[in-house]
């Protein structure tokens, strides 16, 4: 059974520090690997998503990079700002249509 | 982009009674879709996945009497929440994925609160 694990589960950063999210995977065997934001009370925004045969995405400050034989993926995120607090989730499928496995996700608060 | 509109974004509802949530894909075809259940400060709990114009494959643990889910079409998805009580309120959530193998996209999220 797949489980997926986020760490740290809260990181509170001073404005302009860059951060480090990290996500954890038991089974290497993956389609995709998609990076989510959460607002509180909202639904989920995708950020970035890793195909299996991919090793990282980029998108303006955000990169996450994807080491799927140790199962581990990583998102960065330069320059943080204020707007960035939110909760973070990273998931996982195992083929194409099937269910995600999320991650537990990253509180994250960015302090002017 | 995809979008998934997702409605109502909040409702309370007394005890005993149903509530349905609707999940549409305004621009592209859905033939998955999942419905999540969150708690609060918790992560997503997958609830079931239906494809259109099949039944609902449910995960362990729910109940498919309590919530009914219909996918009829290719851009409408349905949660109802039948005869529900107190600890049915939760965060739900629904995820489309269209053809192709693309990413998962999500509705807004439901609050839905029983009294």
């Amino acid at each position: 059974k797949q489980e997926v694990t986020q760490i740290p589960a809260a990181l509170s950063v001073p404005e302009g520090e860059n951060l480090v999210l990290n996500c954890s995977f038991t089974d290497s065997a993956i389609y995709n690997l998609q990076w989510f934001r959460q607002d509180p009370g909202k639904g989920l925004t995708s950020l970035l998503l890793i195909q299996s045969s991919q090793r990282e995405q980029t998108s303006g400050r955000l990169n996450a990079s994807l080491d799927k034989s140790s199962g581990r993926s990583t998102l960065y995120i330069a320059a943080s700002q204020p707007g960035d607090s939110a909760t973070y989730l990273c998931a996982v499928d195992k083929a194409a249509g099937n269910k995600l496995t999320f991650g537990g996700g990253t509180r994250v608060l960015v302090k002017p | 982009g995809a979008v998934v509109s997702q409605h109502p974004s909040r409702v309370i509802c007394k005890s005993g009674t149903s509530v349905k949530i609707e999940c549409r894909s305004l621009d592209f075809q859905a033939t998955t879709m999942f419905w999540y259940r969150q708690f609060p400060k918790q992560s997503l709990m997958l609830m079931a996945t239906s494809n259109e114009g099949s039944k609902a494959t449910y995960e362990q643990g729910v109940e498919k009497d309590k919530f009914l889910i219909n996918h009829a079409s290719l851009t409408l998805s349905t949660l109802t929440v039948t005869s529900a009580h107190p600890e049915d309120s939760s965060f739900y959530i629904c995820s489309a994925r269209g053809q192709g193998g693309s990413g998962y996209t999500f509705g807004s999220g439901t609050r839905l609160t029983v009294v």
